[in-house]
């Protein structure tokens, strides 16, 4: 049963527009989020998290919203280059399961020149 | 230069044999964690380590074990008793329970 679900396993944007990854899990225990972003044969590196008593997180083109009554989180990258192109990886945690998080499928984004 | 470092990058496996992944990091970090990744699919808790000598099994342990004698290494056995062991196997860190650093994975693959 998966607990942390992200719907498009694609997404293409063109440089220098937005492209919005969205997230949904079912969890309501789970109190952290993360995106971690993977280029083949490679492990995922992190890019930005947010805690529930947040509902926004900025870093530079990335922005984490977070939405608890819908169960709802979304990463905005913008504006979008081409090194972004990526497998972007949702995870959540809970504060009573220490350090177990639980991934998303992953959304493939391909920025085009 | 810190970091996690996974080795071999590259196995294969034949029927009926068990292969170790090696997983060593110098970040000082307390807990490990090993997850396997397959296509279209997130990544999947094998097991986890919060400290030296003990360790638990995550959500998909069967025909895995792992040991933990040194707080640097944490290496992973494959078993005969997993029967679709062919996966992408990322080892990860943390000096808490919030963020994991992952190394580069290993890739298995059954001959």
């Amino acid at each position: 049963d998966q607990q942390v679900k992200q719907n498009s396993p694609s997404l293409s944007v063109q440089e220098g527009r937005i492209s919005i990854l969205n997230c949904d899990y079912t969890n309501s225990m789970f109190d952290y989020f993360l995106w971690y972003k993977k280029y083949p044969a490679e492990g995922p590196t992190f890019l930005i998290s947010i805690s529930s008593i947040k509902d926004k997180n900025e870093d530079g083109r990335f922005t984490v919203f977070l939405n608890k009554s819908a169960k709802h989180l979304s990463l905005h990258i913008v504006p979008s280059q081409p090194g972004d192109s990526a497998v972007y990886f949702c995870a959540a945690s809970a504060s009573d399961s220490w350090g177990k998080l639980q991934f998303g499928a992953g959304t493939q984004v391909v920025v085009t020149p | 230069d810190g970091g996690i470092t996974q080795s071999p990058k590259y196995l294969f496996r034949k029927e009926g044999q068990n292969v170790t992944l090696s997983c060593e990091q110098n970040l000082n970090h307390d807990a490990m964690y090993w997850y396997r990744q397959d296509p279209g699919q997130g990544l999947r808790l094998i097991y986890y380590s919060q400290i030296v000598n003990d360790f638990q099994k995550g959500d998909i342990a069967e025909g895995y074990s792992v040991s933990r004698e040194k707080k640097e290494s944490f290496p992973l056995t494959v078993t005969s008793a997993q029967k679709n062991p062919t996966a992408f196997y990322l080892c990860a860190s943390s000096i808490s329970d919030e963020k994991l650093f992952f190394g580069s994975g290993t890739q298995l693959s059954v001959l």
